[in-house]
């Protein structure tokens, strides 16, 4: 799996936008870049998924350069639920390393009032 | 659906105790997983199954051992609990394999050892 980069912490007002990068500069062709959240005392749960370009979902939305180097993990107008921390994966389906996602130290948000 | 669910979610060992922590899934998924997640670290893969019947290691198995008699259960053993081994264990499930393929997480276990 790519090694992959994120900042470890990260805070925020409630209502504003958060933008979490992450970078991969050794993502391979085949790889794909997906975005975890886990809350406190939680299992991690899945929250977007993308190759390039832009993804959204109800959630977030995911923004991918041309050399796919890197990668933005948006949350528009968070909230104080949104405090979690927030994992960045890149690999791809087929890797026979795959079994395992490699979940790294993610970045903590902290969101208040 | 419940999902992924795990039980007990939380239990104290002394040194040397055994026990036995149970994972269950309804979404019929064929992989399942085991990570321990330790304070300020991401999750470490312990064991992993790939179909009933089927187990394998993964990153960090020594002193754990798991079985996946049924395909809704996977089971993860410690036979002699160490102090090294309190942690916070996530049972997971997936369709495929692979880091395409979401995985979904059970609650969690947290287990401290003595």
């Amino acid at each position: 799996l790519a090694k992959t980069t994120q900042p470890i912490s990260m805070d925020s007002y409630e209502g504003q936008e958060v933008n979490i990068t992450c970078s991969h500069n050794n993502i391979a062709t085949n790889d794909y870049i997906t975005w975890y959240q886990q809350f406190p005392s939680q299992g991690p749960r899945f929250i977007i998924q993308g190759y390039k370009t832009k993804v959204t979902n109800e959630v977030a939305s995911l923004f991918i350069p041309a050399d796919r180097k890197s990668s933005t993990l948006s949350l528009p107008r968070v909230s104080l639920s949104d405090t979690a921390v927030y994992y960045c994966l890149v690999g791809d389906g087929r890797s026979n390393s795959g079994y395992a996602l490699n979940f790294g130290k993610g970045t903590s948000l902290l969101v208040t009032p | 659906n419940a999902g992924v669910t795990q039980t007990p979610k939380f239990r104290v060992l002394k040194t040397g105790q055994s026990m036995t922590l149970l994972c269950a899934q309804d979404m019929n998924h064929e992989y399942m997983y085991w990570y321990r997640q330790d304070p300020g670290m991401g999750l470490r893969l312990i064991h992993y199954s790939v179909g009933e019947g089927t187990t394998a290691k993964g990153e960090v198995p020594d002193g754990y051992n798991v079985s996946r008699l049924k395909k809704q259960n996977f089971l993860l053993g410690l036979e002699s609990a160490a102090p090294s081994q309190t942690s916070v264990y996530f049972c997971a499930s997936s369709y495929a394999r692979g880091a395409r393929e979401t995985q979904y997480f059970g609650p969690g276990t947290r287990l401290l050892v003595l």
